[in-house]
């Protein structure tokens, strides 16, 4: 089935530091989703995206739908050790149905 | 507010074997997701229902794997007989409708199963 192409695939970082992730696919989407899941846990909502263009915060977190409507991304600022986990995109066309990137593996350095 | 719901939580069976897992949506959720998580992959969906009817099954392999929502709350999943590229987990989510636009869909812990 199709996937989207999330990078990076894993990162290390010193605590403090800011990250960013992309994901980017050959097909346009309605909606854009980014998602952690922490170990032995399924995933968490972390910020929608709805509208191409729309740069949307929560905390430390950023996260943008692209212009094309093909791609996003989601920095994270001033990371601390609980920043740690996967973190996945997802597109979706009107409803149901989300297609998930690979993830992204955080982990940061005390 | 309750979350997502699934058991068993872990899952250990030989390949041929049989195995259910069961979900129970967060109250008043209309939409029920199972999602298929291989490891070091994203999760991707199996079946949605809504209420008790299927909506979209495409990418469910309906040669070994079932699922039913009979009363429109609760689901189960059930993987007859399993193979050894079953091993994955398994994620349960739920959205409050369908139909109108983009709903939060909220994931369960999930069932990891190893296929032995």
């Amino acid at each position: 089935g199709q996937q989207l192409n999330q990078s990076p695939q894993s990162m290390f970082i010193q605590e403090g530091e800011d990250v960013s992730m992309n994901c980017t696919s050959s097909s346009i989407f309605n909606t854009w989703l980014w998602y952690k899941q922490d170990p032995g846990e399924g995933p968490v909502l972390l910020i929608a995206l709805y509208k191409a263009g729309e740069l949307t915060s929560n905390g430390r977190l950023t996260a943008q739908f692209g212009i094309t409507r093909k791609d996003s991304f989601l920095n994270i600022s001033a990371s601390i050790p609980s920043d740690v986990g996967i973190y996945f995109c997802a597109g979706q066309w009107s409803q149901g149905n989300l297609i998930f990137g690979k993830g992204t593996k955080l982990s940061v350095k005390p | 507010e309750a979350g997502v719901a699934q058991s068993p939580r872990y899952k250990i069976i030989e390949k041929r074997q049989s195995v259910a897992f069961w979900c129970n949506p967060i109250s008043g959720h209309a939409t029920l997701y199972w999602y298929q998580q291989i490891l070091g992959q994203g999760p991707k969906l199996l079946i949605q229902f809504q209420n008790n009817g299927v909506v979209d099954d495409s990418q469910l392999p309906k040669d070994r794997f079932s699922a039913e929502r009979l009363k429109g709350v609760d689901s189960t999943l059930k993987i007859q007989p399993a193979k050894l590229e079953d091993s994955a987990v398994y994620l349960c989510a739920s959205s409050l409708v369908f139909g109108r636009g983009p709903e939060t869909q909220y994931f369960g812990p999930g069932t990891r199963l190893l296929v032995l």
